[in-house]
């Protein structure tokens, strides 16, 4: 079975500054999706970033970047220029394939400063 | 916002009573989901359904019910409220034809206390 590791059960940092969630994976699998979702205190989770396995290329949502090394299955992402908007829950997840479920990590608070 | 509503957004109930989560989609969406949330904690699939009259059970063992007879209608039902089963219950949908593969929308969560 797949598993989703996130090391960080908390991070805060200043606004402005850049910060990395960190996320592990365990698969068998060689191709497969990722994810990145947030959840903001009270308010619906979204989806932040989403990456195909196949594809080498990081994916990068205006201030939201992943590093994605395949071989050490490692998933982590970047915020930069970080606002008080971004804090919230962060949540990695992993997915074999289109018919199969999500598979979420613990989750990283994240809170951003003033 | 996503089109994904849940109702009641909290609930404070007694032992024994029997209560139903409502969750409603109006995008159409042949997928949905109800996750079992402890406040700042990881989520746990507890129901699943592709499709209507089309229900499975998740990786988290729930004494809660589904049923899907309708596309946009999946409601979760607990026949006899306990004390732990307080929790946050997020209902999520998402589009297996059409979309980001992967990309769940959730609603804003009901929030269960039982006494």
């Amino acid at each position: 079975a797949q598993t989703v590791t996130q090391s960080q059960p908390e991070m805060s940092v200043q606004e402005a500054e850049t910060v990395t969630l960190s996320c592990t994976y365990d698969t068998s699998e060689s191709n497969y999706y990722l994810f990145w979702y947030k959840q903001p205190p009270s308010r619906q989770m979204i989806l932040v970033i989403r990456q195909e396995a196949y594809k080498q290329q990081n994916a990068t949502e205006n201030r939201f970047s992943v590093n994605f090394q395949k071989a050490a299955k490692s998933f982590s992402l970047k915020i930069s220029d970080s606002q008080l908007g971004d804090t919230a829950m962060y949540f990695c997840a992993f997915m074999k394939h289109a018919r199969e479920k999500l598979v979420f990590g613990q989750g990283t608070r994240l809170t951003i400063n003033p | 916002e996503a089109d994904i509503y849940q109702t009641p957004r909290y609930l404070v109930i007694g032992t024994g009573k029997k209560i139903t989560l409502e969750c409603s989609q109006t995008m159409g969406h042949d997928k949905m989901y109800w996750y079992q949330q402890d406040p700042g904690m990881e989520l746990h699939l507890i129901h699943y359904s592709y499709g209507v009259n089309s229900t499975e059970k998740g990786d988290l063992s729930s004494e809660s019910t589904v049923s899907r007879i309708r596309t946009e209608h999946f409601p979760l039902t607990l026949e006899s409220a306990r004390p732990s089963h307080t929790s946050q219950y997020l209902c999520a949908s998402s589009d297996s034809g059409q979309g980001i593969i992967g990309e769940l929308f959730f609603g804003e969560g009901s929030r269960l206390t039982v006494l």
